[in-house]
């Protein structure tokens, strides 16, 4: 069955530390994957796709085949960086979430 | 930037009642869908729509549930008798092809 895996709950860094959200998925064939962000009281706002393979707002995702995992990672947090994120997997007209991770950063 | 827009913010109804939930996709978009979130819990789809029809559904959209474009803009959500665990935020999404979708802001749905 299609399925996302996010372990972490809640990441907590500093301002300045890196960071590395994960992400594992379960699916029989060439997935597409997505990363949203949910900003507070802000709708789900698309942040990266593995296809564009770009980055935004300094944030980066590679897919990994074999370990079948797209993380997120960002070399340096900001503040402005605290908010909701959610891998989702694209299957046959729908998205698939994981149950998101809550990342803080503090000062 | 074009935006998908859902009304209303926040809809509050008794047991068994109907409600609608609405959304307006952005204008250039062909396909549509609606998400739950219950709170506390993941993003849930529901239903995608193209070309004046169901595409696919979820288990969770059963009998109770419809969905409509009336007119060649608005993009409607219907819950035919509201239980009370129906309770959720509701997200319309909309996308130009079978990728990016963009969401609303979403309906929050508290059924008493």
């Amino acid at each position: 069955a299609q399925r996302v895996t996010q372990p972490e709950k809640l990441l907590s860094v500093f301002k300045g530390a890196p960071v590395e959200l994960k992400c594992n998925y379960s699916y029989s064939g060439s997935p597409e994957l997505f990363w949203y962000v949910q900003y507070s009281r802000q709708r789900l706002q698309l942040l990266l796709r593995h296809i564009s393979r770009e980055s935004i707002k300094g944030f980066t995702a590679d897919l990994n085949k074999g370990e079948t995992s797209f993380h997120l990672k960002k070399p340096f947090a900001q503040e402005e960086d605290s908010a909701m994120y959610y891998c989702a997997l694209y299957n046959t007209d729908k998205l698939i979430f994981g149950t998101g991770t809550r990342l803080q950063v503090f000062p | 930037e074009p935006e998908v827009t859902q009304t209303p913010s926040h809809q509050v109804t008794q047991m068994g009642q109907e409600v609608i939930l609405r959304c307006v996709p952005i204008s250039n978009h062909l396909y549509f869908y609606w998400y739950r979130q219950i709170l506390g819990q993941k993003v849930e789809f529901l239903v995608s729509f193209y070309n004046n029809e169901i595409s696919e559904k979820s288990e969770i959209f059963d009998d109770q549930f419809s969905v409509e474009r009336p007119d060649g803009s608005n993009f409607t959500l219907k819950i035919r008798s509201t239980k009370l665990e129906d309770s959720a935020m509701y997200f319309c999404a909309s996308s130009r092809t079978t990728d990016t979708q963009y969401f609303g802001p979403g309906t929050r749905l508290t059924v008493l």
